[in-house]
């Protein structure tokens, strides 16, 4: 079975432009996450999606950062414009509430520089 | 000015050595557990769960162990493995109050084990 599938795997792109990260969840899944890591603060949630759905974005850092889920297979996560302090490893994960368990499957990451 | 990281906990084992990597949460009420394996340059992997009404859950070389009484965690790796050799992250959720906090996980910072052959 496919995992969570995200991509670009790597983006390099300078201050100011529009940076998109894309996912897709595994089939079936009814929860996405969108999770940022870098060596200063660690893994933090910034917005999950229930039934495509945003239940909570608390996590967002600013304005700039949107997400989306138009569909049960596909999400973005927009950063408009983005800044070098946005450099981090961006991870999408996705999990059932039909299994009665709260794991979270994880994809491979988007590495994002901002130069 | 210096940037400053964080500075995660470290576990160096030779190989054959158990390993055992803990970790402290933050909320008493949680209710169910997991650890992730994160190899350099991928996602975090589930490794092993727990539910708070256990204390003890053993899977394929691993254990986890519970002890909501001083509310830590731990991952007993048996024979330990060159690839095992990875970042450990302990994660909690709470229970689910009408269902606006499932599946919201809460990650620990980390620890690296590194497993010399």
């Amino acid at each position: 079975d496919a995992g969570v599938i995200q991509s670009p795997r790597h983006e390099v792109t300078e201050m100011g432009q529009e940076v998109t990260l894309r996912c897709k969840p595994i089939s079936g899944h009814d929860y996405l996450f969108w999770y940022r890591q870098t060596m200063m603060r660690g893994l933090e949630l910034l917005i999950y999606f229930n039934n495509n759905v945003p239940i909570d974005d608390s996590g967002m850092p600013e304005d700039r950062f949107s997400a989306k889920m138009p569909n049960a297979s596909f999400s973005t996560l927009k950063i408009q414009p983005s800044e070098p302090r946005d450099s981090a490893v961006y991870f999408c994960a996705s999990s059932s509430s039909g299994t009665g368990a709260d794991t979270q499957y994880f994809g491979p990451g988007t590495r994002l520089t901002v130069l | 000015g210096e940037s400053v990281g964080l500075h995660l906990p470290t576990l160096s084992v030779q190989e054959g050595d158990n390993s055992i990597i803990n970790c402290a949460y933050s909320n008493s009420a949680s209710d169910y557990f997991i650890w992730y394996k994160q190899e350099s340059g991928k996602g975090p992997q589930f490794i092993i769960d727990i539910r708070s009404n256990m204390d003890k859950r053993q899977g394929q070389r691993v254990t986890v162990l519970l002890n909501k009484t001083v509310k830590h965690l731990s991952l007993q790796i048996a024979a330990t493995q060159p690839g095992d050799s990875a970042v450990y992250f302990c994660a909690e959720t709470p229970p689910s109050a009408g269902g606006t906090s499932y599946g919201k996980l809460t990650f620990g910072q980390g620890t690296i084990l590194t497993v010399h052959p």
